[in-house]
């Protein structure tokens, strides 16, 4: 059963361009949750989809930043207009459940450098 | 001080000592999660303990709750130079509509010497 898989692992993206990242999670996870580490610090949630669903965003910048979970494929963090403080690593984490009592599995993250 | 906060912020022993971290956090919680993380890789999860739990234990770790203190501590007995990463605990907090997010604490960072 291949773990939570993450790609690009690494992205390099110049200000104003855009930066997408995509999470395949864990095979019957139906659960994807986003995390933000910046330099030092530890996680920081962003937003939590479920297939077709943004169930809780409360984490994620207001501007320039979405997410989305479709039906097929894997789910994708977008980043539109990219600053240098957009330079952190991006985990994804999935759950067979959302319901806080199952583990959540992470990805290798992505991390984004932006010039 | 921020949910999920962890203490010693490093930490630094020979191989075969022991190591023990601490967790703070300061709402109620369905669960405390530890995890590992190598430099530069992604999280490793290391063990989760129930909110009706008091005590854990997995291989060489050995984890405790106190919801009391609102504290958990991590102890890797018998280090080895393999365990120097940085350890963060998570807390899902009960009820509202946490929905099973994790909040994450700065870590420590462990360093084992041969």
């Amino acid at each position: 059963n291949a773990g939570v898989m993450q790609n690009p692992r690494h992205l390099v993206r110049r200000r104003g361009q855009e930066a997408r990242l995509r999470c395949s999670p864990m095979k019957g996870h139906s659960h994807v949750y986003w995390y933000r580490q910046l330099p030092e610090e530890g996680l920081k949630f962003m937003v939590y989809l479920q297939k077709e669903n943004i169930i809780d965003e409360s984490g994620m910048p207001k501007e320039r930043f979405s997410a989305e979970f479709p039906k097929e494929g894997p789910s994708i963090l977008r980043i539109q207009q990219v600053v240098r403080g957009d330079s952190a690593a991006y985990f994804c984490a999935s759950s067979p459940l959302g319901q806080g009592t199952y583990t959540q599995y992470f990805g290798p993250g992505t991390r984004l450098t932006v010039l | 001080s921020q949910q999920g906060e962890e203490d010693p912020q490093a930490l630094s022993i020979q191989e075969g000592e022991n190591a023990t971290m601490n967790c703070s956090y300061k709402t109620s919680i369905n669960n405390l999660q530890w995890y590992r993380q190598n430099s530069g890789r992604g999280l490793v999860h290391l063990i989760l303990i129930r909110s009706n739990e008091r005590e854990k234990h997995s291989g060489r770790l050995r984890v405790t709750l106190d919801t009391s203190k609102k504290s958990s501590s991590l102890l890797i007995t018998a280090s080895r130079a393999a365990d120097t990463a940085s350890y963060f605990c998570a807390t899902d907090k009960a009820g509202g509509t946490s929905y099973g997010k994790l909040t994450f604490g700065q870590g420590t960072i462990l360093t084992v010497h041969p």
